[in-house]
């Protein structure tokens, strides 16, 4: 099994702050998923990250992988009590059959 | 229409008892699989199923025993419930499997609350 260790476990803010999110592994990924879980949902895919330093943007979200392909980081901007939920990384190895994912980060968000 | 769904929400039982979850996709994808979520919600696989056939079985007890009755359904059967099994069970489903570095979306379901008393 391939461990993702994300960072911080929890984080409270205000509206309006700036935040980034860290998810790291001493293992190669071929690839990284980021998700978001609302309270009493499934987890919903944020976005699939591929290539070495590849960085994607989904409205305020940034998401970059890094150069090794052994960590990620997810960037919020101006964050919103819309983005409260508990974020979590996932990587597939290149001889891996299914996704491992790391221990999730918690933040709220409020007015 | 909901992709992916799970019967029951919620399942409050006695230790010892057995008890089934169904999910069922209507996606048309080939791969089911069953995660756990903790207290701490660390989400981890247990079962992946793909055109009926069993393709991952991480270290999970005997107890559980998953089963697809055709590529739409995957049901998740418990024997002989344990306190330790109190959890969220997730069904998700995708396109196709996973593997050789290939990324898949997977789709979740809301998840089954199970509480073992």
């Amino acid at each position: 099994t391939q461990l993702l260790e994300q960072s911080p476990q929890f984080l409270s803010i205000q509206e309006g702050e700036n935040l980034t999110v860290y998810c790291n592994s001493s293992s190669v990924f071929s690839s990284l998923q980021w998700y978001r879980q609302e309270p009493g949902e499934g987890p919903v895919l944020l976005v699939t990250v591929v290539t070495g330093g590849e960085v994607k943007k989904l409205k305020r979200l940034t998401f970059q992988f890094g150069d090794a392909r052994k960590d990620s980081s997810l960037h919020i901007t101006a964050a919103q009590p819309g983005d409260t939920g508990l974020y979590l990384c996932a990587g597939i190895g290149y001889s891996g059959y299914a996704l491992n994912f790391g221990k999730g980060t918690s933040l709220l968000v409020t007015p | 229409d909901t992709a992916v769904s799970q019967t029951p929400k919620y399942l409050v039982t006695q230790m010892g008892n057995d008890k089934s979850i169904k999910c069922e996709q209507n996606l048309g994808h080939d791969t089911m699989y069953w995660y756990k979520q903790d207290s701490k919600k660390f989400l981890k696989i247990m079962f992946s199923y793909n055109n009926k056939e069993l393709i991952i079985n991480e270290t999970v007890p005997n107890r559980f025993s998953p089963k697809s009755p055709d590529k739409a359904h995957l049901n998740l059967h418990i024997n002989s419930l344990e306190l330790g099994d109190s959890a969220v069970y997730f069904c998700a489903s995708s396109q196709d499997s996973l593997g050789g570095g290939l990324f898949e979306t997977q789709y979740f379901g809301p998840g089954t609350r199970l509480l073992v008393l």
